[in-house]
């Protein structure tokens, strides 16, 4: 089947910096992607659709100079949190859609801790 | 905007029991509804629904769509432990867009 993998799984960084997380479809071809964020207790928040090759689309409220995607080829989506603040302390998860659009495979997430 | 609505928040039940989870959406433009099972990770794929009145099953999990309702819901007989996780209700929209509901976080006790 359609695996999706993430890195990292676990990034616990300081106030002020950088992260970058990765999203990689394994065995197929991601033509659309998607970036979720999900907070405790919540439910999986939309927040950017990207096409290889094109600019991101951003949900409304999500700010697109903080989360940087860049879809660099068809297999791998990168998000960086910019500048993070221990309010962006949440659990990043891809998903990818390969030949069926109606089928989104969804990566094992990342959890960002903002100190 | 799409909004969909699942209830219970939470539930616990002993083994054992059945259990039927509740999905309700307000959309502009059916296309799809999606049950996801969420353990400690990314959700987990486990129905998809277009046609209203078709169950799908699979094992003890099944699911329904009622479009003239606009409700689907997910029974699960015979629970186990291991059934434990939080249910998510999806919505497919424009562009393949998923639209989550809250999620019906269920534990099964001994």
């Amino acid at each position: 089947g359609a695996v999706v993998s993430q890195h990292p799984s676990w990034v616990i960084c300081k106030s002020g910096t950088s992260v970058k997380i990765e999203c990689r479809s394994l065995d197929f071809q991601a033509t659309t992607m998607f970036w979720y964020r999900q907070f405790p207790k919540q439910s999986l928040m939309l927040m950017a659709t990207s096409n290889e090759g094109s600019k991101a689309t951003y949900e409304q409220g999500v700010e697109k100079d903080k989360f940087l995607i860049n879809h660099a080829s068809l297999t791998l989506s990168t998000l960086t949190v910019t500048s993070a603040h221990p309010e962006d302390s949440s659990f990043y998860i891809c998903s990818a859609t390969g030949p069926n659009p109606e089928t989104q495979y969804f990566g094992p997430g990342t959890r960002l801790l903002v100190l | 905007e799409d909004k969909v609505v699942q209830s219970p928040l939470s539930l616990v039940v002993h083994e054992g029991d059945t259990v039927t989870l509740n999905c309700s959406y307000e959309v502009t433009n059916f296309r799809s509804l999606l049950w996801y099972k969420q353990e400690k990770k990314a959700p987990t794929f486990l129905f998809m629904l277009t046609s209203s009145g078709i169950e799908k099953k699979s094992g003890r999990l099944s699911s329904i769509l009622d479009k003239k309702e606009l409700s689907s819901i997910l029974n699960i007989t015979a629970t186990q432990t291991g059934d434990s996780a939080i249910y998510l209700c999806a919505h497919t929209g424009t562009a393949s867009k998923l639209t989550f509901g809250t999620g019906t976080r269920l534990q099964v006790t001994l």
